[in-house]
C-alpha cells in the first residue's frame, strides 16, 4: 500500500526557480528519504532524514520534516534542465533498513530551459 | 561507490514462457536486495524482499510461485516471471541494501517487461 502522497503531483518550473515538493506519511516512522528517478531508468537516492531532525541540507537539496505533521518537504533550489525526474519520498517499516520500501505517488518535476 | 547492475533493460516474450532478471550488486555485497514493480505513471510497490541464502518474504497479494526470487550469492538475486501473461507487463525495478548505510537503497536501471 502507498504510505506516501506526493503533492503536487506535476511541477513545471523555468530554469533557475525554486521547486518544492510535499510529501505526507500516514505510521510513525524512523527515517524518511527523497529518491529522484528519471524517466524509465532505476532511482537515485538524494537525502535521508530521521525522525528527530527537522531539517537537513545536501548541496541545493533541503528536506524538512515536521512528524507531528506526517509531512516533509524538498526544496530543490536554482534548479537546473537536469533536474527534470520524478521525485519520491519512501519511508520503511524499520528504522535500520532490513524491509523494503513504501514509496509516496511522486512529484513530476520539470525545469523548462 | 554502490552500483546495482540489472539485466536485461527490455525483454519482450510470449504469453505462457517464463522470463528471468537478474540483479547484481557490482561492487559491494548484499545480503539483502529488493524487488519492485512500477506501472507507467506510477508509484514503486514493493513486491518482496531477498535475502541470501534464505527464502524470499513476499508482499502480501504477491504470488510467490508465478515471481520466484533466488538469492544465491552475496552479488545476485534472480526474479523469475514464470507463465507469463500480458498482465505482467511492467518495469521491475530491484535494489540492494550496503551494510552500515542504513536504509538507504541502491537501485539497478529496471526491466521493461512487454508480454504479447
Amino acid at each position: 500500500s502507498q504510505q506516501g502522497e506526493e503533492d503536487p503531483q506535476a511541477l513545471s518550473i523555468q530554469e533557475g526557480e525554486n521547486a518544492t515538493m510535499n510529501c505526507s506519511y500516514k505510521t510513525s516512522i524512523n527515517n524518511l528519504q527523497w529518491y529522484r528517478q528519471n524517466s524509465g531508468r532505476g532511482l537515485v537516492h538524494l537525502i535521508l532524514i530521521r525522525s528527530n531532525e527537522r531539517e537537513k541540507h545536501s548541496g541545493r537539496l533541503r528536506v524538512t520534516l515536521d512528524t507531528s505533521k506526517k509531512s516533509s518537504s524538498l526544496l530543490i533550489t536554482a534548479s537546473r534542465a537536469a533536474d527534470t525526474a520524478s521525485y519520491f519520498c519512501a519511508t520503511s517499516r524499520s528504522g535500520g533498513g532490513a524491509d523494503g520500501l513504501t514509496f509516496g505517488k511522486g512529484t513530476h518535476l520539470i525545469i523548462q530551459p | 561507490g554502490a552500483v546495482v547492475s540489472q539485466h536485461p533493460s527490455w525483454v519482450i516474450c510470449k504469453s505462457g514462457t517464463s522470463v528471468k532478471i537478474e540483479c547484481r550488486s557490482l561492487d559491494f555485497q548484499a545480503t539483502t536486495m529488493f524487488w519492485y514493480r512500477q506501472f507507467p505513471k506510477q508509484s514503486l510497490m514493493l513486491m518482496a524482499t531477498s535475502n541470501e541464502g534464505s527464502k524470499a518474504t513476499y508482499e502480501q497479494g504477491v504470488e510467490k510461485d508465478k515471481f520466484l526470487i533466488n538469492h544465491a550469492s552475496l552479488t545476485l538475486s534472480t526474479l523469475t516471471v514464470t507463465s507469463a501473461h500480458p498482465e505482467d507487463s511492467s518495469f521491475y525495478i530491484c535494489s540492494a541494501r550496503k551494510e552500515g548505510q542504513g536504509p538507504i537503497q541502491y537501485f539497478g536501471a529496471g526491466t521493461r517487461l512487454s508480454v504479447l
